[in-house]
């Protein structure tokens, strides 16, 4: 199984703030790792798909980078409602998935 | 618009079974696959398994192999996710989500289903 782990687990940042958050895979997956944003009481929204293209309607502040086995998710330029936990996931694996531990983000 | 529609909350006791149905509209439902994944509260999102609507081919994550069966019917554009010999563990929001192909992202969540299981 392709273990996603993600870093930091926590982060305390202030608007207007840039944002990294990474992902590493235990093994090589090319380019098969999507982010997504998930907010309190909703369920995960699509950001990245295939580590750098995003994914319609999504603010041109999210951006991803990464292949092989390192992803980084970045948030320019921080908003409020940025608020959430972003979770990587992996789709290399088939038929199987799995997805990072989550990263969550409050805003001061 | 893409839109998947889950069945409402559900208690149950330990040992029992739940099935969660999750409504398709907006697509047509043959061309996408459909995703269980359940999030434990507090924690991270888990993927429990697909089904290919279009020949009803399912792969099921090892974590949930004896246990879970996803079914479909195409007439109502829903598949099904029953979950047996329910513990206290299984208390999770469940999600259902589809995608273009296997090798892609899950572009579209139904609003999911909490599961309360209590003995």
């Amino acid at each position: 199984e392709i273990v996603l782990i993600q870093s930091p687990d926590f982060q305390s940042v202030t608007p207007k703030e840039k944002v990294t958050i990474t992902c590493r895979a235990s093994q090589s997956i090319g380019n098969s790792l999507h982010w997504y944003q998930q907010k309190p009481d909703q369920s995960p929204k699509l950001l990245i798909q295939y580590a750098s293209q995003s994914f319609s309607g999504v603010p041109s502040r999210f951006s991803g980078s990464g292949s092989g086995t390192d992803f980084t998710l970045t948030i320019n330029s921080l908003e409020a409602e940025d608020a959430a936990t972003y979770y990587c996931h992996q789709s290399s694996s088939l038929p199987m998935y799995t997805f990072g531990q989550g990263t969550k983000l409050e805003i001061k | 618009q893409m839109q998947l529609v889950q069945s409402g909350a559900e208690v149950k006791k330990t040992g029992s079974s739940v099935k969660v149905s999750c409504k398709a509209s907006g697509y047509t439902f043959t061309y996408r696959h459909l995703h269980w994944v359940r999030q434990a509260p507090g924690q991270a999102l888990e993927w429990m398994g697909w089904i290919t609507p279009f020949n009803g081919n399912t792969n099921y994550a090892q974590n949930f192999q004896d246990r879970v069966t996803i079914t479909r019917d195409r007439s109502m554009t829903t598949a099904y996710m029953e979950l047996s010999s329910l513990r206290s563990e299984d208390t999770a929001m469940y999600y259902c989500a589809t995608s273009t192909v296997l090798d892609a992202p899950f572009d579209y969540w139904g609003q999911g289903t909490l599961v309360t299981v209590s003995s």
